[in-house]
Parts: C-alpha cells; structure tokens; sequence
C-alpha cells in the first residue's frame, strides 16, 4: 500500500489564483481530513469527510472547497489564494475497526506558499 | 477550550525510558486518549490509545491513571530518532476524522 499521498510537496501561488491539492489513500478508509499547520503551531482542522459524497467543515474552512466523488480521493481547493493561506497541508484518512476505535495516517505535507 | 494540557518541552538520554504526562481532568466517560507524533516537517504518526486501561505495542505505553484524569506515554528506551513533538488527544470514536491537535511537548533526545 501507498498509503495516504500528496501532491504537490511544494507549491508557490499568487494571490488571487486557484489551485487544487490532491490527496488520495488506497487503504478503502471511509473518513478522511485536510488540516494546515502553521508554524510552531498544531494541526487545525479544514475540512473533513465521512464518506464518499459527505464533507462537512473544520475549524477553518474559510477559502476552501473539498468534495469527495470517491473513497480514494479527497481534494482540496483554493479559490483564490491569499498570503494567509501559506502553510503546511496535511490530508489524513481514518481507519474503522469493529472496536469503533481509529487511528489517522497522515500524508506528507504539501507545502504552500502565496506571494 | 483546552481538553489537554502537556509540558512545552522535555529531554532525555538516549536509551533510557522518556515519561510524557499528559492532564485531561474533563475527559468524558467515553472519551479515548490517543498519542500522535510529528517528526520534523513530516505528517503525524499515530502512536497508540486507550479508553482506562493501560495499553502496550510495539511503540509505546500507556498508562491512564484509575480517575482517567492524566496518562503517561512511555517510550521505553528513547532513540536519537523518538526527537519530535507528541500529541495527547482526546476524542469520541467515530469521531476521529476531526482530530484537535494542540501544540504538544517536543521531546529532545540528547546522546
């Protein structure tokens, strides 16, 4: 298994374009998250999913858009990127165990730049 | 609100055993308490969780005291690689998609 992949790592943007970050886990988990985490500080949660077709907001979905049409992938969109938006993105998917007890595998980051 | 507080940062030597408390006084009767880690600019890594027992894997310990106000995650025999930051989580199972990371206590190490 891949596990949970990212791309891009790195990306830079102007303010004011768009782009897509892609985020795909080949695991069959249900749930699956986007977070961004600034600098010294933890994740906060953007948006997040239960399942295909199903995504519901985070703490800070402000700017972005997500939506799940398959298990494996979950993308995230900026619409229009604004400098506050620079951060590390992580996407997350979420085992489901019979014991209704669940641990996240996160993906490696992408890390996003706006100008 | 904060549903735990850790220590900002602690150290200790290679090889012996790292103790990372964790207070979490208004977790709720079905709360779990999971550990995460995050090695530098890498995603975090689950580590373990327990509901009131104490608990053991290939990684880790947990123990959660009788009242399960606190826990302790326990490394038993730190590496120079176990140098990260670690999170103590408390969360509803199900709802595990909408983790809170807090800013964890960054765990140094030292040969």
């Amino acid at each position: 298994n891949a596990g949970v992949t990212q791309t891009p790592k790195f990306q830079v943007l102007k303010t004011g374009q768009s782009m897509t970050l892609q985020c795909a886990q080949d695991m069959n988990h249900e749930y699956m998250s986007w977070y961004r985490q600034d600098p010294g500080m933890g994740l906060r949660l953007i948006h997040y999913s239960v399942g295909a077709g199903i995504t519901d907001q985070g703490e800070v979905p402000n700017g972005y858009n997500v939506s799940r049409s398959t298990t494996e992938d979950f993308p995230l969109r900026l619409l229009s990127a604004a400098p506050s938006q620079t951060s590390v993105y992580f996407c997350a998917s979420t085992t489901r165990r019979d014991r209704a007890d669940y641990e996240q595998y996160f993906g490696p980051g992408t890390r996003l730049t706006v100008t | 609100d904060a549903k735990t507080t850790q220590p900002t940062s602690m150290d200790c030597a290679e090889g012996r055993a790292a103790n990372l408390p964790c207070n979490h006084s208004t977790i709720s009767g079905n709360e779990y308490v999971y550990w995460y880690r995050q090695i530098h600019s890498q995603g975090p890594q689950y580590i373990i969780h327990g509901l009131k027992n104490n608990e053991t894997n290939e990684m880790a310990s947990l123990i959660i005291t009788e009242d399960r106000k606190s826990s302790t995650l326990i490394l038993p025999h730190a590496t120079l690689r176990d140098t990260a930051v670690y999170y103590c989580i408390v969360n509803v199972p199900g709802a595990n998609s909408k983790l809170t990371f807090g800013k964890g206590i960054t765990l140094s190490v030292r040969p």
